[in-house]
C-alpha cells in the first residue's frame, strides 16, 4: 500500500526551511528518502531503519517515528539545488525481497 | 554511494518491435534488482523484482509475457519489452540494493518511446 506524502508541493525562498512528511498504514521496517530532478533518476538521500532513527547529512535530516509509522524529512536553510521531487520509499517487512513502495512525491521549488 | 548503470539511456522503436534494457550494479553484487516504471509527474511504480538464478516476481497487473526479465548474474538484470506499443512509452528505471548497507540505488533510467 502506497505511503502518503505531504505536502504535495511547496515553494520556498533560498535559506528557508521545509518539512516533508511520509506516513504509512502498515508497520514499517525502513524508510528511504530520494530526490529526483526532472528527467533524471531518483538519487538516494538516506535510509532510516526500525528503531526510531534520526539521521542527517549537512542540512538535510530525517526522523522515523516507529510508533506512528511516520517519517519526516527536514531541509534546513534550503539551497537552489534542493529543488526537485522528493519521494519516500517504505519497506514493510525484512523479508528477502526488500521491496520499496513509493509515495506520490512532494515537489519542492526553491526560489532565489 | 554505490553505482547502478542502465543502458540505453533512451530508445525510440517502432510499434511491434522488442526492446532490451540492461541494468548493472557496478561495485556490489545484487541478488535482487527491481524494475520500476514512471509516467510524467507520477510516482515510481514497481513492476517486478528480479531474482538472480530464479524467476522474477511480477506485481499485480504487470504482464510477465510482455515484460521479460532475466537476472543472469549477480551484477546484471535485463528487461525486455516485447511487441512494444505506444502505451508502453515510459521512463523505466532499475534499482539494486547494496547488501552491506540496505541502501537502494537507482540506475539513470531509460526513456522508451514507441512510435
Amino acid at each position: 500500500q502506497q505511503p502518503v506524502q505531504s505536502p504535495q508541493a511547496v515553494i520556498l525562498r533560498e535559506g528557508e526551511d521545509a518539512v516533508i512528511n511520509c506516513s504509512s498504514s502498515k508497520a514499517l521496517y525502513s524508510v528511504h528518502w530520494y530526490r529526483q530532478k526532472h528527467g533524471e533518476a531518483p538519487v538516494f538521500l538516506m535510509i532510516l531503519l526500525k528503531g526510531g532513527e534520526q539521521k542527517g547529512h549537512e542540512k538535510i535530516s530525517a526522523s522515523f517515528n516507529e510508533k506512528k509509522q511516520q517519517s519526516s524529512l527536514y531541509l534546513t536553510a534550503s539551497q537552489l539545488s534542493y529543488s526537485g521531487t522528493y519521494f519516500c520509499g517504505t519497506e514493510i517487512s525484512s523479508g528477502s525481497a526488500r521491496q520499496l513502495t513509493f509515495g506520490s512525491g512532494t515537489q519542492l521549488t526553491v526560489l532565489p | 554511494g554505490a553505482v547502478v548503470s542502465q543502458h540505453p539511456s533512451w530508445v525510440i522503436c517502432k510499434s511491434g518491435t522488442s526492446v532490451k534494457i540492461e541494468c548493472r550494479s557496478l561495485d556490489f553484487q545484487a541478488t535482487t534488482m527491481f524494475w520500476y516504471r514512471q509516467f510524467p509527474k507520477q510516482s515510481l511504480m514497481l513492476m517486478a523484482t528480479s531474482n538472480e538464478g530464479s524467476k522474477a516476481t511480477y506485481e499485480q497487473g504487470v504482464e510477465k509475457d510482455k515484460f521479460l526479465i532475466n537476472h543472469a548474474s549477480l551484477t546484471l538484470s535485463t528487461l525486455t519489452v516485447t511487441s512494444a506499443h505506444p502505451e508502453d512509452s515510459s521512463f523505466y528505471i532499475c534499482s539494486a540494493r547494496d547488501p552491506s548497507s540496505y541502501e537502494q540505488y537507482f540506475g539513470p533510467g531509460t526513456r522508451l518511446t514507441v512510435t
